[in-house]
Formats: C-alpha cells, sequence, structure tokens
C-alpha cells in the first residue's frame, strides 16, 4: 500500500520555464512533507519542506504547496534551470511513527 | 567533509555470502537510518536507531542485521545474501528522530548479488 504517491515517472520542461512537481498522499495523519532531491550515484538531498499548519513555503526558486483536503502537494521551480535536472522524491510523516514515506521519484529533465 | 558516508560504495557478491555495509556520519546527529531503493525505485525505511537504540524495525527479513557501535556508526550485515538483496543501500542521519527533522542521505552503496 504506498501512501505517497508521485504519479508523474518523468518531466521535461524548457529551461527558464515553471516546473511543476506533484505528490498525493492517502495517510491524513501526514503532518511534514519534504521534497528531495537526487543526482545519479549520489544520496538524495533536502529540498524544502512544509509543515501541514502552512500551504506555501518558498525558498528562493523553490515553492512547495499543500493543499489538505486534497492530500496533494506539488514543488515549483522558477525559473527552472538546467542544473536542476534530477530525480526528486517527495515524503511524508506523521510524528507518532517516526518513519519518512517516500514516493517513486519524478525524474526532471531542464533542456536548456 | 563527507557529512553522511558508506563503505563500500560498490559490492558485487554471490548468492550465499555474508557482507556488511558501513555508516558514519560527521553532523552530531543523534539518528541513524538504513533505507533500501530497489529496482521500482522506491525507498523503503529499514532500520533506524536512536542514541544507539533500535526504533524502527521493518518488516526485513532477519538476514539483516543493524549495529550500532556508538551514535555516529551504523552498520548493516545481510547472512545468506539472496538475489533478491541487490539494490541500492542509503544511510541516512537526522539530528532526532521526529519529524520535522531532515534527514541527510549518505550517497548509497550499490549490492548486486549474482
Amino acid at each position: 500500500d504506498q501512501q505517497v504517491k508521485q504519479n508523474s515517472p518523468s518531466l521535461s520542461v524548457q529551461e527558464g520555464r515553471i516546473s511543476i512537481l506533484n505528490c498525493d498522499y492517502t495517510n491524513s495523519m501526514f503532518d511534514y512533507f519534504l521534497w528531495y532531491k537526487k543526482y545519479p550515484a549520489e544520496g538524495p538531498t533536502f529540498l524544502i519542506s512544509i509543515s501541514s499548519i502552512k500551504d506555501k513555503n518558498e525558498d528562493g526558486r523553490f515553492t512547495v504547496f499543500l493543499n489538505k483536503s486534497a492530500k496533494h502537494l506539488s514543488l515549483h521551480i522558477v525559473p527552472s534551470q538546467p542544473g536542476d535536472s534530477a530525480v526528486y522524491f517527495c515524503a511524508a510523516s506523521d510524528k507518532g511513527t517516526y518513519k519518512y514515506i517516500f514516493g517513486t521519484g519524478t525524474r526532471l529533465k531542464v533542456l536548456a | 567533509d563527507t557529512a553522511v558516508s558508506q563503505t563500500p560504495k560498490y559490492l558485487v557478491t554471490q548468492m550465499g555470502n555474508d557482507k556488511s555495509i558501513k555508516c558514519e556520519q560527521n553532523l552530531g546527529h543523534d539518528t541513524m537510518y538504513w533505507y533500501k531503493q530497489d529496482s521500482k525505485k522506491f525507498l523503503k525505511i529499514m532500520f533506524s536507531y536512536n542514541n544507539k537504540e533500535l526504533i524502527i524495525n521493518e518488516t526485513v527479513p532477519n538476514r539483516f542485521s543493524p549495529k550500532s557501535p556508538d551514535k555516529a556508526h551504523l552498520n548493516l550485515h545481510i547472512n545468506s545474501l539472496e538475489l533478491g538483496d541487490s539494490a541500492v543501500y542509503f544511510c541516512a542521519s537526522s539530528q532526532g528522530p521526529s519529524s520535522p527533522d531532515t534527514q541527510y542521505f549518505g550517497p548509497g552503496t550499490r549490492l548486486t548479488v549474482l
């Protein structure tokens, strides 16, 4: 039972445009959400997070939006750069379990 | 300086062998984790230790045994390796065990069982 889903395995975007990566979850107990970025042959690196008490968090070119009623979050990257090409994982947790549940990732390719 | 390091980076071995993967973090964190990323790219928690105490033990075959000699190290020993154990294993650490602590990942160990 996959509690965190990233339904788009890949996405291609032109440099300078907006990249939108989506993530859906099923567990209403999740109260903290994160996005990680992963380059080949490296471990995931933390990008941005959001608590369930917020609906938006912004850090430079990266913004995460949370829609609790739809159990949906998205990561916006504006403007997209070729260096953003990587696999992006969303993850969710609830305080009671100590566990982070990861999605299967979306491979973003930013075309120059 | 590498924050979370793993050795080896690649491990190729025969079925039935026993192998270990080592992990060290120099971030001063209390909590460490092992994740498995399988062929479907699903990143799944296996174990977590907080201050050398096991706090997460997912449904993992008991051929897998984690060991935490101190807060900075979490090793993974695998007995009687099987073909299905082939995967990338990631170690991670965080300041504490609960959200909203961010986890920092090592570079991964690609295990291939022949």
